[in-house]
């Protein structure tokens, strides 16, 4: 059962635009984190989230967390071909069982 | 910096071989995990270990088996490989597992792509 969903799977944009990536859950999360995985390498931490409603700033990427800790986005400004690789993001139940989502490829076209 | 290195990077094996999948983590972290990773299904855990010899089954252990016999090493074994085993293999360590409220931070390999013929 996967209790991390991402959308979408796939995106494909031009440098310079903005998108959203989301990550929903019918189950609650403690907490959640989202990872940045370059080709060819391991998952990168970027953030980590832990109170409802939550949103930080990472220079041109926002994460934000659902006030019902059962979502949370990432939001890139103006996206730079550094920014292509899988966003992963990760939540700790309240059961203290931890979960990886389904992953969303991103590719920015110079 | 935290390096955790894998023993390999591409593996190519038969099927019905022993595979051993080697990690390890220089930072003296207590956590090391085993992920699969194949497209659409994101990162699955196979094994997990919170100290030395110790072990916890993850989501996806049939098939796998692990050991732990130092702080820094944490081996990954496929007794008999099968094709529907190949996969791109992920080694994680981290300071603390996720506790109440917390997800600790995870330091990946570099993975090991393995094709099971």
């Amino acid at each position: 059962t996967q209790l991390l969903e991402q959308s979408p799977q796939f995106l494909s944009i031009q440098e310079g635009e903005n998108l959203t990536v989301y990550c929903n859950s019918s189950s609650v999360f403690s907490s959640l984190q989202w990872y940045r995985q370059e080709p060819g390498e391991g998952p990168v931490l970027l953030v980590t989230v832990v109170t409802g409603g939550e949103v930080k700033k990472l220079k041109r990427l926002t994460f934000q967390f659902g006030d019902a800790r059962k979502d949370s986005s990432l939001h890139i400004t103006a996206a730079q071909p550094g920014d292509t690789g899988l966003y992963l993001c990760a939540g700790a139940d309240t059961g203290n069982q931890f979960y990886f989502g389904t992953g969303t490829s991103l590719t920015v076209i110079p | 910096d935290v390096k955790v290195t894998q023993s390999s990077r591409y593996l190519v094996k038969r099927t019905g071989e022993k595979v051993f999948l080697e990690c390890v983590q220089d930072m003296d972290h207590e956590n090391m995990f085993w992920y699969r990773q194949d497209p659409g299904l994101g990162l699955r855990l196979i094994y997990f270990s919170y100290d030395v010899k110790m072990k916890e089954k993850g989501d996806i252990p049939e098939g796998y088996s692990v050991s732990r016999e130092k702080k820094e090493r944490f081996s990954l074994i496929l007794e008999s490989a099968s094709t529907n085993q190949t996969s791109m293999y992920l080694c994680a360590s981290s300071l603390r597992l996720a506790g109440w409220n917390r997800l600790d931070t995870q330091y990946f390999g570099p993975g090991t792509r393995l094709t099971v013929l």
